[in-house]
């Protein structure tokens, strides 16, 4: 079975910094999509990025880019130029991409509250 | 274009009553999946349909069950509630086909059992 793990439950960036959350998982696939949400005081999910994991080049969204590190199972989020409407929790996801069976699910880690200081 | 609307967004049971919670899917997808999201167990994977057939079950007891309708309106119910199903539900949609699909996920539905 696939774990995502996030080792950092909070986070805190000033206005306008740089802001890195970390994100490992597990798995003895090699092919997957890894994910990254955000889910604001609403509680709506909201995809931020996803990254399809048989591309190198790493997936970027205006501010907000990743740093997928394949073979150490490394997949971090980094916000540029933070706003105060980036203040959330962040989970990271994993999603096989083989379509059959117990795959059609997305695997959370436990998630990163990000605190933006004005 | 509409998203997943669920309903309804908030509600309070008593423990041993039964609840049933509505998903409506964004417009074209076939794909509905159910999560519950808890503080101290994080989010987990209930169930998932496509086209009216269960493809995946998440390791809860068969109080939870679901289904889904032929427009991929799905439903989910939990019987003989306990404190401890307290949660946020959330809905997510995808069109389905591969697993490659993006999901949206609804606002959820929050449910306080007493």
């Amino acid at each position: 079975a696939q774990t995502v793990t996030q080792s950092q439950p909070e986070m805190s960036v000033q206005e306008a910094e740089t802001v890195t959350l970390s994100c490992t998982y597990d798995t003895s696939e090699s092919d997957y999509y890894l994910f990254w949400y955000k889910q604001p005081p609403s509680r709506q999910m909201i995809l931020v990025i996803r990254q399809e994991a048989y591309k190198q080049q790493n997936a970027t969204e205006n501010r907000f880019s990743v740093n997928f590190q394949k073979a150490a199972k490394s997949f971090s989020l980094k916000i540029s130029d933070s706003q105060l409407g980036d203040a959330a929790m962040y989970f990271c996801a994993y999603r096989s991409a083989n379509s059959g069976g117990s795959n059609y699910k997305l695997t959370f880690g436990k998630g990163t509250l990000l605190t933006v200081n004005p | 274009k509409a998203g997943v609307t669920q309903t309804p967004r908030y509600l309070i049971k008593t423990r041993g009553q039964q609840v049933t919670l509505s998903c409506s899917p964004i417009s074209g997808h076939r794909s509905v999946s159910w999560y519950q999201q808890t503080p101290g167990q994080g989010l987990q994977f209930l169930f998932e349909y496509f086209s009216e057939t269960q493809r995946n079950k998440g390791n809860f007891p068969g109080r939870f069950s679901g289904r889904q309708f032929s427009n991929s309106r799905s439903e989910m119910n939990v019987s003989t509630l306990e404190l401890g199903d307290s949660a946020l539900y959330l809905c997510a949609s995808s069109r389905g086909q591969y697993s490659g699909n993006t999901i949206y996920f609804g606002e959820g539905s929050w449910l306080t059992v007493v």
